[in-house]
């Protein structure tokens, strides 16, 4: 049975830091996806990563995939208010129930000034 | 990209109704949908899965007579939630697989439902 770890499940960052949020996921996996989700809204895709050492940014934020260590990164530089969200990493529960995705706990992240 | 669809957006029902939502991939066909439901403050829980013309798979501890899903079509899925209990107020968000679209996964906008 596919796990996922999520961590931190908080984190109150200053504006301009940089962080990064872990993911680690039990059994094998071809695919993993981030999540952002804004409260009482439902869920806006970030990345979809395919491989192993794959790695996709997108403005403040870079994900990162180790299939190996069944681990993916969320990196946050120079922080802004408006990155405040819960992050959700997602593996695909490959062999599963036709892949669907397993969801970790979230990370609610507070950017303050 | 591909967009899927959820309706209604929200919906307030009495104790012991029913009520269905629905779930529509609106530019691709999606053999494959997935219903999670999500608690205020935690995170999504898988209930079901739902293929075209199959009955639904459901995971452990869902009830399926509570929980009717229907998969009609490629483009169409329905959960309806039966004689419904303020304990079954929650978000409810369903998601499609877009096999022609290298097997992505698109969520729909989710759908709040409050059972008084």
């Amino acid at each position: 049975e596919l796990k996922v770890e999520q961590n931190p499940l908080f984190l109150s960052m200053q504006e301009g830091k940089n962080y990064t949020i872990y993911c680690n996921y039990s059994t094998t996996s071809d695919r993993l996806y981030w999540y952002r989700q804004d409260p009482g809204k439902s869920l806006e895709s970030l990345f979809v990563l395919l491989s192993n050492g794959a790695v996709k940014q997108e403005g403040r934020l870079m994900a990162s995939l180790d299939t190996k260590a069944r681990l993916s990164t969320l990196h946050i530089t120079a922080a802004v208010h408006d990155l405040s969200a819960t992050y959700f990493c997602a593996p695909s529960n490959y062999g599963g129930s036709q892949g669907n995705l397993i969801f970790g706990k979230g990370t609610k992240l507070s950017v303050k000034p | 990209g591909a967009v899927v669809s959820q309706h209604p957006s929200r919906v307030i029902c009495k104790s012991g109704t029913s009520v269905k939502i629905e779930c529509r991939s609106l530019d691709f066909q999606a053999t494959t949908m997935f219903w999670y439901r999500q608690f205020p403050k935690q995170s999504l829980m898988l209930m079901a899965t739902s293929n075209e013309g199959s009955k639904a798979t459901y995971e452990q501890g869902v009830e399926k007579d509570k929980f009717l899903i229907n998969h009609a079509s490629l483009t169409l899925s329905t959960l309806t939630v039966t004689s419904a209990h303020p304990e079954d107020s929650s978000f409810y968000i369903c998601s499609a697989r877009a096999a022609g679209l290298g097997n992505t996964i698109y969520f729909g906008e989710g759908s709040w439902l409050t059972v008084v």
